[in-house]
Order: C-alpha cells, then structure tokens, then sequence
C-alpha cells in the first residue's frame, strides 16, 4: 500500500491555465507538505498543514494555494500558470512529533508551456 | 535565513570503500536533524531523525552522529556498495512550529 500519493505524476499545461495536484497520506499523520524541487534540484518547503490548519506558509506567490478537505488529504492549486511554476512538487506527511521523519510522495513534474 | 551546507557536493568511490560526508547547521536554537537517502527519479527516504547532542544512529552499513554545539552531523557508510548511489540529504529544524531547511546533498556514486 502507498503511504504517500500524488496524482498526476506528470502534468504539461499551457500557460495562464490553473490545474491542481492532488496529495493523498494513509499513515494517519497529523501534518502534510508541500515542496517544490527547483532548476538546482533544491528542496524548498512551500506549505504545511497541521490539523487542517496551515501553521507554514513560506513566501510562495499566492497563485499557490494549498487545500486540506481532511486530514488525510493535503491538495495544490496553483492558478494562472507560469514558465517559472515548471518542476517538480513533492508532498510530504510526518507525525507532529519531535523525533518522526517526513514520508514523501512520488513527486508530480509539472511542465508549463 | 538559515544555512544548511552539505560537503562534499559529488564524491565518487570504489565498491568496498567506506565514506563519510558532512552536514553543517546552525548551532543555536537546535530542534532535529534528518537525514534522507534520494535515488534518482524516486523521492527521499528518511534514514535518521537525530534530536540529542551526540546522538548515533544505525541502519546497517550506514550511520550519523550528531553534534549540535558545534552544529555538524557526519553521515558515514561502511563497505559502499553500487546500491549506495544515491544523494544524500540533511534537514535541520530550529523549532517545532519551523519547517525543514534542506541541504543541497551529497551525491554520492560508487563503482563497481
């Protein structure tokens, strides 16, 4: 069974669009995350959600918005799409406590057009 | 804006060689340090979360130790091995409510 899952995989648009990539985590984790792997292969954290509430909210362009309609799920949105959105996004899950790893999702490429 | 530097950036060894690399961090306001093992074209899986000064860690051939004072952790791998080959990540956390800042790796190779 898949811990963490992302769907799509691969996702091509063109721009100006507005798409959503969906996360999914069935280990019962309190906390949920979004990462974006830039053109450097660099991990950067764009969001965390704990309980439903987002407690992180790096300083991502808010054509980013990230949805929780459970605990289990933790969704992106990203409206108006640019060239510069294109990579790869990561979701992530942990439990809240101080000693527990992140388990990461698959990763979605998105390339825009 | 915290630093996390990871060295050596690429390292190459030959099957049977034992290696080590370094994860640096800001030695004040310490809350954990994780590390990842990254295969290309999967995503990260977590080796170690490390929250103690001096704190070792062991998973078979691989280890980590801990020194937030001097805010550095080594990861070690004894007898690499071509399914070593992967890059390695650390993660340093200054508070529960902070998110992970990520190194850039160490991309570690090891020929057969």
């Amino acid at each position: 069974d898949t811990a963490v899952s992302q769907t799509p995989k691969y996702l091509v648009t063109q721009m100006g669009n507005d798409k959503s990539i969906k996360c999914e985590q069935n280990l019962g984790h309190d906390t949920m995350y979004w990462y974006k792997q830039d053109s450097k292969k660099f991990l950067k954290i764009m969001f965390s959600y704990n309980n439903k509430e987002l407690i992180i909210n790096e300083t991502v362009p808010n054509r980013f918005s990230p949805k929780s309609p459970d605990k289990a799920h933790l969704n992106l949105h990203i409206n108006s799409l640019e060239l510069g959105d294109s990579a790869v996004y990561f979701c992530a899950s942990s439990p809240i406590e101080q000693g527990n790893e992140q388990y990461f999702g698959p990763g979605t490429r998105l390339t825009v057009t | 804006i915290l630093n996390v530097e990871q060295s050596p950036q690429s390292l190459h060894v030959q099957e049977g060689d034992s290696t080590n690399f370094t994860c640096s961090f800001p030695s004040s306001n310490f809350y954990a340090l994780h590390w990842y093992r990254w295969e290309t074209a999967k995503s990260p899986e977590a080796l170690f979360v490390m929250t103690l000064n001096g704190d070792e860690k062991k998973k078979g051939r691989i280890s980590a130790t801990l020194n937030t004072k001097e805010g550095y952790s080594y990861l070690y791998i004894k007898g690499s091995q071509p399914e070593d080959s992967a890059t390695y990540l650390c993660a340093f956390r200054n508070s529960g409510n902070t998110p992970l800042v990520f190194g850039k790796g160490t991309r570690l190779s090891v020929i057969a």
